[in-house]
């Protein structure tokens, strides 16, 4: 079955990076586009980025443009969110998301358990 | 960019209730509007996509409907493990994706 898995998560200070990762299986990974979403404790859904299938194609969420980046290493089934200049704004659980179909603007269906990641001094 | 305003941010129901939560676009986002509910601890559930599709092994009490700025979504007889935040989603091509806020149901 499908399943997504991510990684990567812990307490970073500031001003730091850290990459997060998502492994993916039981579907054709370099077929579909993969989302980034996140949730800042006891908050709404808030989605981060987007990649195509092919990693041609990325768009970001006016808050983390221009400091996170998305890619995909579809050798590994694996995609990442390398994430800069944190703030403690960015504290939150990311999820890794596959659309129902291979774009990139289809709806969510498939979800990781999340990985956390708080920025704090 | 398009903003997303859901009501009401939170109800209580009886079991078997009927319960609409309707979610509004800042501008005309033809159908492009995804449901998903989310329970405590738990990640997001994609109930309806493109604004009225069923998506595969949601229960049948789920229902959606609505198009370009004006949308809802319907349980028609609410049921215990129906109890969770519901979220709206839009898709364009300038802000991509967009989260309604948020409706909260519980059990009255």
């Amino acid at each position: 079955q499908v399943q997504v898995v991510e990684s990567g998560g812990g307490v970073v200070q500031p001003g730091r990076s850290l990459r997060l990762s998502c492994v993916a299986s039981g579907f054709t990974f370099n077929s579909h586009g993969m989302h980034w979403v996140r949730q800042a404790p006891g908050k709404g859904l808030e989605w981060v980025s987007v990649i195509s299938r092919d990693g041609s194609i990325k768009y970001y969420a006016d808050p983390v443009k221009g400091r996170f980046t998305i890619s995909r290493d579809n050798s590994k089934n694996t995609l990442y969110l390398q994430m800069n200049s944190l703030r403690a704004e960015d504290t939150a659980m990311y999820y890794c998301a596959k659309p129902r179909s291979p774009g990139i603007a289809a709806a969510a269906v498939s979800w990781g358990q999340g990985t956390l990641v708080t920025v704090s001094s | 960019d398009i903003q997303m305003t859901q009501s009401p941010s939170s109800l209580s129901a009886s079991v078997g209730d009927r319960v609409t939560i309707t979610c509004q676009a800042s501008q005309d986002i033809s159908n492009y509007l995804n449901w998903y509910q989310q329970k405590p601890g738990k990640a997001p559930k994609l109930l309806i996509y493109d604004a009225s599709n069923l998506e595969t092994g949601v229960p049948s009490r789920f229902g959606g409907s609505g198009s370009g700025t004006d949308f809802s979504l319907t349980i028609s007889s609410l049921q215990p493990e129906d109890i969770a935040t519901y979220y709206c989603q839009q898709y364009d091509t300038l802000s991509m994706f967009t989260f309604g806020p948020g409706t909260k149901v519980d059990l009255k």
